[in-house]
């Protein structure tokens, strides 16, 4: 089933270390975002890229860094987690087409940094 | 660039009332407008959208209308269910989507039995 992907889903771990998160889609789509977001609350871009080898920063300044490897991958990684980094981080693509502003978003990523 | 206002932040109703939920966008060029539903612990996910050559779009209880000249856009759901409570948030795609989408700060909707 053609879905987007986040791993690990719940993560805690101590500050300093770092971390990678994971984020696939089987949807075929260009472009894909990270986003951060404390529950319920307002949406932050963090990074988006259109296409393989092209990545963007946000609104929201971060300490983060992604790569686009390949069209379907896009990790977003944090070289040395602050407990400031505790936030759910949600994972988005779409595609170039006609439909192409529709987001599909991923389940999320909720970070705890201890 | 793109700024996307959202009201009100809080809204709770009667269940079996209408919910209206109001945005504003600055961009002119804007030319496409989601709404998106986020449940508690869940992803946000699309619910309606419309295009600016439409003025109002309607699936069962949702509609949701737009003023270009005014530059605003509105979410109406008609005989809410206590499964209509959500942060909703609207959102405009700038630059004929060729930047991302630009959201709204959420409205938390609360239907009362």
């Amino acid at each position: 089933e053609a879905d987007i992907y986040q791993t690990p889903r719940y993560l805690v771990i101590g500050t300093g270390k770092k971390i990678t998160l994971e984020c696939s889609q089987t949807m075929g789509h260009d472009k894909m975002y990270w986003y951060q977001q404390d529950p319920g609350m307002e949406l932050h871009l963090i990074h988006y890229s259109y296409g393989v080898n092209s990545t963007e920063k946000g609104d929201l300044s971060s300490e983060s860094t992604v790569s686009r490897i390949r069209t379907e991958h896009f990790p977003l990684t944090l070289e040395s987690a602050r407990p400031s980094h505790t936030s759910q981080y949600l994972c988005a693509s779409s595609d170039g087409g006609p439909r192409g502003y529709e987001q599909y978003f991923g389940p999320g990523t909720r970070l705890t940094v201890t | 660039g793109e700024n996307v206002e959202q009201h009100p932040s809080t809204l709770s109703v009667q269940e079996g009332d209408s919910a209206v939920i109001k945005c504003t966008y600055s961009d002119s060029a804007s030319n496409y407008f989601p709404w998106y539903k986020q449940e508690l612990g869940k992803r946000p996910q699309l619910i309606i959208d419309i295009r600016s050559n439409v003025g109002e779009k309607k699936d069962q209880r949702i509609a949701v209308t737009l003023n270009k000249t005014a530059k605003h856009f509105s979410l109406h759901i008609t005989e809410t269910q206590p499964e209509d409570s959500a942060v909703y948030f609207c959102a405009a795609s700038p630059n004929s989507g060729n930047t991302p989408l630009v959201f709204g700060k959420g409205t938390r909707l609360s239907v009362i039995a």
